[in-house]
């Protein structure tokens, strides 16, 4: 069954620091991968998604993510945060049969 | 703009009651999802549909059940809702290609006292 992990509750960073959110999925093949972000009182909106090819995405508001096969991992950076960017962020894998599963969230706190 | 509609924002209701949640997307997308939000433990997958009148159960479908009798309307529902069933509902649509981003509803905060 796919599963996915996102082993870190919540992170602080300081505005204009980098940021990497880690995200471990579980699935027999390579799933389709997402990056999802869900700012105070919003809906959710995808930032970025992988399936083949180049295992570095980029998405949108200048976020990026790598697929690493050989750790099932599926991290995403940031090289410089904005206040702007204090969400709450998901981690999703999309196997067979269209079943889209989310990891528990990283909610990011940014210092001024 | 894709649009996913979900009958209402809050709910409140007494244990034991019938409940019904409403969600109408806009764009003929053939998959249809319901999750339930809750701090710490994420988005989880009740229920799911890949097409009219079909359905598949998600990770957490107890006490739950589901009806896609036109496709663009997907309701969940409630048989008999308990307190622990409160959360906030998400319903989110897709068209049928694999690989393709979710589109989500604002949410139902349901409450049960």
């Amino acid at each position: 069954a796919q599963s996915v992990t996102q082993p870190d509750i919540h992170i602080t960073v300081s505005e204009g620091a980098s940021l990497e959110l880690r995200c471990n999925y579980s699935y027999g093949a390579t799933p389709y991968l997402f990056w999802y972000v869900q700012s105070p009182g919003q809906g959710l909106q995808l930032l970025l998604k992988y399936f083949s090819g180049d295992t570095l995405v980029q998405g949108i508001k200048g976020f990026e993510a790598e697929f690493k096969r050989s750790q099932s991992s599926f991290n995403l950076r940031k090289p410089s945060v904005h206040w702007s960017d204090a969400a709450e962020y998901f981690c999703a894998v999309e196997g067979g049969g269209f079943k889209t599963i989310f990891g528990a969230g990283t909610r990011l706190f940014v210092k001024a | 703009d894709v649009k996913v509609t979900q009958s209402s924002r809050y709910l409140v209701k007494r244990t034991g009651e019938k409940v019904f949640l409403e969600c109408v997307q806009d764009m003929d997308h053939e998959n249809m999802f319901w999750y339930r939000q809750d701090p710490g433990l994420g988005l989880r997958l009740i229920y799911f549909s890949y097409d009219v009148k079909m359905k598949e159960k998600g990770d957490i479908p107890e006490g739950y059940s589901v009806s896609r009798e036109k496709k663009e309307r997907f309701s969940l529902i409630l048989e008999s809702a308990s307190t622990n069933q409160t959360s906030m509902y998400l319903c989110a649509s897709r068209t049928g290609t694999g690989g393709e981003k979710l589109f989500f509803g604002s949410g139902t905060q349901l409450s049960v006292l």
